[in-house]
């Protein structure tokens, strides 16, 4: 069975560093490509950026590009993904999600049970 | 880029069927066959509904089908049930293989 166990909630002020873990179990860990994925309180699902376990290679969303960074360690078969100068409006559940791709399609085929991240002085 | 455009909400009886449209571009719905659909019921995590435009993954009713036409993708619910009540996202890769997600659809069952 897959599942994706993410790190508990977290409180942060403004302008300090998240970091949030996405542990997997279930399949192999490189071969797929995990994503992240934002959703603020009562708004729909934004894409952050993905990561290739395989070969570190990542990618990010323009809105978020200067502040995520999103890693992937083999060794323990877990993602992270990391928001820098956090405020409020980043106060949101993070969802990571792994994507599956066949000959001409992908899709985000599992996803974490998700972390909140509350962002208040 | 812009998210894709996705009606806010929609409704239908026990039994009826509703569709919920997904208006992008040629440069990611109207692009590639990497359109998918999520069910995310409230307070839960988004489920894969459809993927590659029309496939369902192994436990998804058939009740659900997904369709697309130009620029437009499509998520038709058939025989509505009261469990059916989520939230609805479309999604599709971009040219630059980046991801878009739909605004979100509230499908309300009267």
């Amino acid at each position: 069975e897959v599942q994706l166990v993410q790190s508990g909630a977290e409180v942060k002020q403004p302008g300090a560093t998240v970091k949030i873990s996405c542990r997997v179990s279930g399949y192999t860990f490189s071969d797929y490509q995990m994503h992240w994925v934002q959703q603020a309180p009562g708004k729909g699902l934004q894409w952050m950026g993905c990561v290739d376990p395989e070969d570190d290679e990542t990618m990010y969303a323009e809105k978020f590009q200067d502040r995520v960074t999103i890693t992937a360690d083999m060794s323990t078969d877990t993602a992270y993904m990391e928001l820098s100068s956090l405020r409020s409006e980043d106060t949101a559940v993070y969802y990571c999600a792994t994507e599956r791709c066949s000959a001409i399609s992908c899709s985000f085929d599992f996803w974490g049970q998700g972390t909140l991240v509350t962002v208040s002085s | 880029q812009s998210a894709l455009t996705q009606p806010p909400s929609v409704s239908g009886s026990p039994g009826q069927s509703v569709t919920i449209s997904c208006t992008g571009t040629s440069s990611d719905v109207g692009y590639n066959y990497r359109v998918s659909w999520y069910q995310q019921p409230p307070g839960t995590a988004p489920k894969l509904l459809i993927f590659e435009v029309s496939n369902r993954p192994s436990g998804v009713p058939d009740r659900f089908s997904g369709s697309k036409s130009g620029n437009t993708a499509s998520l038709t619910i058939s025989g509505l049930q009261a469990e059916d009540e989520a939230d609805y996202y479309c999604t599709s890769y971009t040219t630059n293989n980046h991801v878009l997600f739909g605004g979100g659809t509230k499908l309300t069952v009267l």
